[in-house]
């Protein structure tokens, strides 16, 4: 199995507040991804990191910020959580981003904003 | 730009019967497919992938898929179910972004299959 931690896996947290999820890698692989899965509508991209302080927008980014000061590490961040933000995090991976690469999922983190 | 349907938000076989679970892509370039599975409280695993080597590509436990152009289809079939392969099951496509040489998955909404002892 891919080397990859999110943490935390899992958070209740209240409106409002602000949320920092973390995954942690250790493929040194240069792209990270942060999916977020919600019923009915399979996984849709929020950000997506091609190498230390690159990153870039995905599907459904309003809302979310991230950074990427190393390698292994990838921080998505809520800045002011609301409840449409409930939902399961996942963080994934790819050595070289290529279109033939497969990603590698972490085990997920499961946020409930009150 | 590249999109993904799968047929059927839920299906159930019998343990022993075929495994057929349906995906449809649409891509403007030559595809990049996959299917992944997902374990209850756990994240997505690859079963296969297909890149233009076959047509047919050979997954783990058993799975298999065929790449049908004709039909832009890419559906997943196992000859005999097990109780084990009951969990969900998403069919994906390499879409490309800036500069075109590096893609983002699109995924569809995902199978969840139960299979019945």
């Amino acid at each position: 199995d891919a080397g990859i931690t999110q943490s935390p896996r899992h958070k209740v947290t209240e409106t409002g507040t602000p949320v920092t999820l973390r995954c942690h890698q250790t493929e040194n692989h240069r792209y990270m991804y942060w999916y977020r899965q919600d019923p009915g509508h399979g996984l849709r991209l929020i950000h997506y990191s091609y190498g230390v302080k690159d990153t870039d927008k995905g599907e459904v980014s309003d809302g979310y910020s991230v950074s990427r000061s190393k390698t292994e590490d990838f921080l998505l961040t809520l800045e002011s959580a609301t409840s449409s933000q409930t939902s399961v995090y996942f963080c994934a991976i790819s050595e070289t981003g290529g279109l033939s690469q497969p990603q590698h999922f972490g085990d997920g983190t499961r946020l409930s904003i009150l | 730009a590249q999109s993904v349907t799968q047929l059927g938000s839920h299906v159930s076989v019998s343990e022993g019967a075929l495994v057929l679970l349906r995906c449809n892509y649409s891509s403007s370039v030559p595809p990049y497919l996959f299917w992944y599975v997902q374990y209850p409280n756990q994240g997505l695993q690859l079963l296969l992938k297909y890149t233009s080597a076959a047509t047919l590509v050979k997954g783990i436990n058993g799975f298999e898929a065929e790449f049908k152009k004709s039909e832009t289809s890419f559906h997943l079939t196992k000859p005999s179910a097990h109780m084990s392969d009951a969990a969900e099951y998403f069919c994906a496509v390499s879409a490309e972004n800036y500069g075109g040489s590096q893609g983002n998955l699109i995924f569809g909404k995902g199978t969840k299959l139960s299979v019945k002892p």
